[in-house]
């Protein structure tokens, strides 16, 4: 299976800042890359398919990029309610797997 | 707009059988594929397998010989059956919707339910 490492596994940021979180694979997943923002005690919700696009009506401050095996999410302008836990999310094989998440906190 | 309800025992003793039903609502089974992922408690998330709407699996190595997906178009729901189950298969259970075996994403999700493993 394709490994998806995610660093940090937190981070703490104030209102305002921006944030990046790197996603890595284990190998080549070209841009088959997706972000999803989950809140405690909801379920995750996509923010971003094939690395870069935004699903309908995710903020525009919320950006990706990157292809092959290194991924970024930047969250510019922290907002409150941005803080939460990110996953990324690798579909280039049929067995998909998940980062282990990094946790956004308020500083 | 599509919606994803789970629904199904919140508690199961164990090395009994874990049933869940994952029911779509608002638009057609046809053609998108369900997956569960599970959440187990303070953790990351877990892709368990995944069905297309004419019954064609694929499964979570990890957990393959123990799950079982099943699809019933008529009544617009999937469900998830797991095997011999054990205190490591609590977690909160998702259902997602895809719309490829690969080079996809999952939107909607279910709210989830929680299962404990406990006797």
């Amino acid at each position: 299976d394709i490994q998806m490492t995610q660093s940090p596994s937190s981070l703490s940021a104030s209102v305002g800042d921006r944030v990046t979180i790197t996603c890595r694979a284990s190998q080549s997943i070209r841009n088959f890359l997706n972000w999803y923002q989950q809140m405690p005690g909801k379920a995750p919700k996509l923010l971003i398919y094939t690395t870069s696009t935004l699903q309908s009506g995710v903020p525009s401050r919320f950006s990706g990029s990157g292809s092959g095996t290194d991924f970024t999410l930047t969250i510019t302008n922290l907002q409150l309610e941005d803080f939460a836990t990110y996953y990324c999310q690798q579909t280039y094989s049929t067995r998909w797997t998940f980062g282990q998440g990094t946790k956004v906190e308020i500083k | 707009q599509v919606q994803l309800q789970e629904s199904g025992p919140g508690l199961v003793k164990p090395s009994e059988t874990l049933s869940l039903t994952c029911a779509v609502s608002g638009g057609s089974m046809s053609p998108y594929y369900v997956s569960w992922i599970r959440q187990a408690p303070g953790k990351g998330l877990e892709w368990i397998g995944y069905i297309y709407f004419s019954g064609n699996t694929n499964y979570n190595p990890a957990l393959r010989s123990r799950v079982t997906l099943s699809v019933d178009t008529s009544k617009n729901h999937v469900s998830l059956n797991l095997m011999s189950v054990s205190a490591a298969d609590t977690a909160v259970y998702y259902c997602a919707r895809h719309e490829a075996p690969a080079a996809s994403w999952f939107d909607p999700w279910g709210q989830g339910t929680l299962v404990i493993v406990s006797s």
